[in-house]
Parts: structure tokens; C-alpha cells; sequence
């Protein structure tokens, strides 16, 4: 079974930009959760979604973030206008269940850099 | 204060020894606990849940002192494969939901 996958692995945009990045989460999954590590410091929730419904967004650092997550599936983070602080990996993990208390697995993450 | 917090490292070791990391969490009304590894590049993976009772997998063993808001990992006979970063991480449940907070995670260097 695929397990959770993130496209693009890799990103480099310039100030101002816009990227977006894909999160596919393991199939019947309803639990989907974004995750940001920025240089040197710890991985932080952003949000999680539960189905097509943001559950909690407290994590989102400002309104250049828009997550969303189309009929339950795929989830897409885009960033617009892209910042030199943006930099980091952007890392997407699902579980099963309610509550979002099962095991979480995560994608192998985007490395986003922003020049 | 952070959420989590863990002794950076590295640690640097020779195989065979015994490694402990450690880790304190600031809110006491947290739920979960559990030890994350993370490759070089690569994503979290769990390593093992924390109990109160204590656990062990293999060479690995975990405490939770939930009075001091205290995490251990403990690692036994270190192999060359055990080099990674060991991310000590708390479940906190908010609204009815949980998320994982991280640590910024202990950097173990294993040598021959």
C-alpha cells in the first residue's frame, strides 16, 4: 500500500511567488495533517483537516497560507506571496479514525526555498 | 518556554554503548507521548509509544514520569543504523481534536 506522498520533493521560487505544494495522504485516511520545519528549529503543526473540514488551522502562520482539501482526498498548501521566512520542509502526515489519535505516517516531505 | 524541549547533541558514541535521551513537556494535561526517529532528509517515523509503566522494544526502552512532565529514551548496545535524530513528541488534544507538538530533536552519532 502507497503511503503518504508530498510533490514536489523539491522547491525553489523566488520572493513573491506562488508555489503549491501536494499532499496525497494513505487511502481512507480521514485525518490529514501539514507540518512545517523551518532551519534549526522544530517541526510545527500548521493545520489538520478531518475529511474535506479544517479541524484546526491555529498553526498557520498568516493569510499567505490557503490549505485545502478537495472531496476528502488530496490536499493542496499554497503560498502566495511566497517570503524569504517560508523557507523550510513542509511535511504532510495522515491517520486513521476519529479524533485523529491513531498512529500518524508522514510523506517524505517538500524542501521549499525561497530566494 | 517550549513545549517540548530536548537536549539538542549531538551525541556522539561509540557502537555498543548505552545512549539516554531526554525530555520535559510544559503542559501537564497532555495525553500522549511518544518517540519519533528522523533520518538524514528524511520523514518522522515512530519509534515507539510512551507509557507510564515504562515500555521496551528490543534495545530500546521509554519512561514517562507524568509528576515531572519527563520523557527517557534509553538505547542499549548502540548500532551504526541507530545514527538519526530522535524527536521526543507529546500529543495535545485541542478542540476536541489532537496534534502532535515536536521537539526539536536529539542528534545521535553512532561510530565503529
Amino acid at each position: 500500500e502507497a503511503g503518504v506522498t508530498q510533490f514536489p520533493s523539491h522547491s525553489v521560487i523566488e520572493k513573491g511567488q506562488t508555489v503549491t505544494l501536494r499532499c496525497d495522504p494513505i487511502s481512507g485516511h480521514d485525518n490529514l495533517y501539514w507540518y512545517r520545519r523551518v532551519m534549526g528549529k522544530e517541526i510545527k503543526f500548521l493545520l489538520h483537516f478531518v475529511k474535506e473540514s479544517k479541524q484546526d488551522e491555529s498553526g498557520m502562520p498568516n493569510n499567505r497560507f490557503l490549505a485545502e482539501r478537495t472531496g476528502g482526498t488530496y490536499s493542496t498548501l499554497k503560498v502566495q506571496p511566497a517570503e524569504l521566512e517560508d523557507s523550510g520542509v513542509y511535511f504532510c502526515a495522515s491517520s486513521q479514525g476519529q479524533g485523529g489519535i491513531a498512529e500518524a505516517f508522514f510523506g517524505q516531505g517538500t524542501r521549499l526555498t525561497v530566494v | 518556554r517550549k513545549e517540548v524541549e530536548q537536549d539538542p547533541g549531538p551525541f556522539n558514541v561509540p557502537e555498543g554503548a548505552t545512549v539516554a535521551f531526554n525530555c520535559t513537556y510544559s503542559n501537564s494535561a497532555s495525553q500522549s507521548f511518544f518517540w519519533y526517529r528522523q533520518d538524514c532528509r528524511k520523514e518522522p517515523k515512530l519509534l515507539m509509544s510512551v507509557y507510564s509503566s515504562g515500555n521496551e522494544d528490543g534495545r530500546f526502552t521509554a519512561q514517562l514520569n507524568r509528576a515531572s512532565q519527563y520523557i527517557s529514551l534509553l538505547i542499549r548496545d548502540s548500532k551504526l543504523s541507530d545514527s538519526a535524530t530522535y524527536l521526543c513528541v507529546v500529543r495535545d488534544r485541542a478542540g476536541g481534536y489532537n496534534k502532535l507538538i515536536f521537539g526539536a530533536g536529539t542528534r545521535l552519532a553512532v561510530h565503529p
